[in-house]
């Protein structure tokens, strides 16, 4: 009964570094995608795919990358790590688009 | 593009109290509506949605909200707070690209 299973739950990078965050899902779902929350500001959209081969940005896009591996994954990478990505970061899915999101327990980033 | 407006940063109640949480929208379109919960340290639980029909939709933990189309509106609402009703709640969108939008959120604080 995993659901949304997203990994590091913790990590520390210094600025410039570059680094991925793993997300999967194990309920067959066609969508996925990844937020970023931050105090007073809500969830904020910065990548998704609504089905598997095709990716979107989202509101937040810049300074990220996305890649739909199969339909199970998806993964977020930080290429040059900057303050500003200080964030904690969620992935979701569902089963398809506009409907019911499941997500992970997010993935806390500090950039030094 | 459309957006979400929770204009209730914080909210404190009384336990036992009723409870209304504001949410305006804005869409072009009939809209695909959410209220999803968050506890401390965790990801977001679906609550209930709207897609069509009956514009007062129940959901769970005793939970409902009403679609008013003409107030672009969508409020959460519970007759009786429980203390373990204090959490952070999300409202949000479905457009039309298949993304999502999310407000802001309401943190909720139950009063002995």
């Amino acid at each position: 009964n995993a659901g949304v299973t997203q990994t590091p739950k913790f990590q520390v990078l210094k600025t410039g570094q570059s680094m991925t965050l793993q997300c999967a899902q194990d309920m067959n779902h066609n969508s996925m995608y990844w937020y970023r929350q931050d105090p007073g500001m809500g969830l904020r959209l910065i990548y998704y795919s609504a089905s598997e081969g095709t990716t979107d940005k989202g509101e937040v896009p810049n300074g990220y990358n996305v890649s739909r591996l199969n339909k199970r994954e998806f993964s977020l990478r930080l290429e040059s790590a900057a303050p500003s990505q200080t964030s904690v970061y969620f992935c979701a899915s569902s089963q398809i688009a506009k409907n019911i999101q499941y997500f992970g327990a997010g993935t806390r980033l500090s950039v030094l | 593009a459309q957006s979400v407006t929770q204009p209730d940063i914080h909210i404190t109640v009384s336990e036992g109290a009723s409870l209304e949480l504001r949410c305006n929208y804005s869409y072009g379109a009939t809209p695909y509506l959410f209220w999803y919960v968050q506890s401390p340290g965790q990801g977001l639980q679906l609550l209930l949605k709207y897609f069509s029909g009956d514009t007062l939709v129940q959901g769970i933990k005793g939970f409902e909200a009403e679609f008013k189309r003409s107030q672009s509106s969508f409020n959460l609402r519970k007759p009786s707070v429980h203390w373990s009703d204090a959490a952070e709640y999300f409202c949000a969108v479905a457009g039309v690209n298949n993304d999502m939008r999310f407000g802001a959120g309401t943190r909720l604080t139950v009063k002995p």
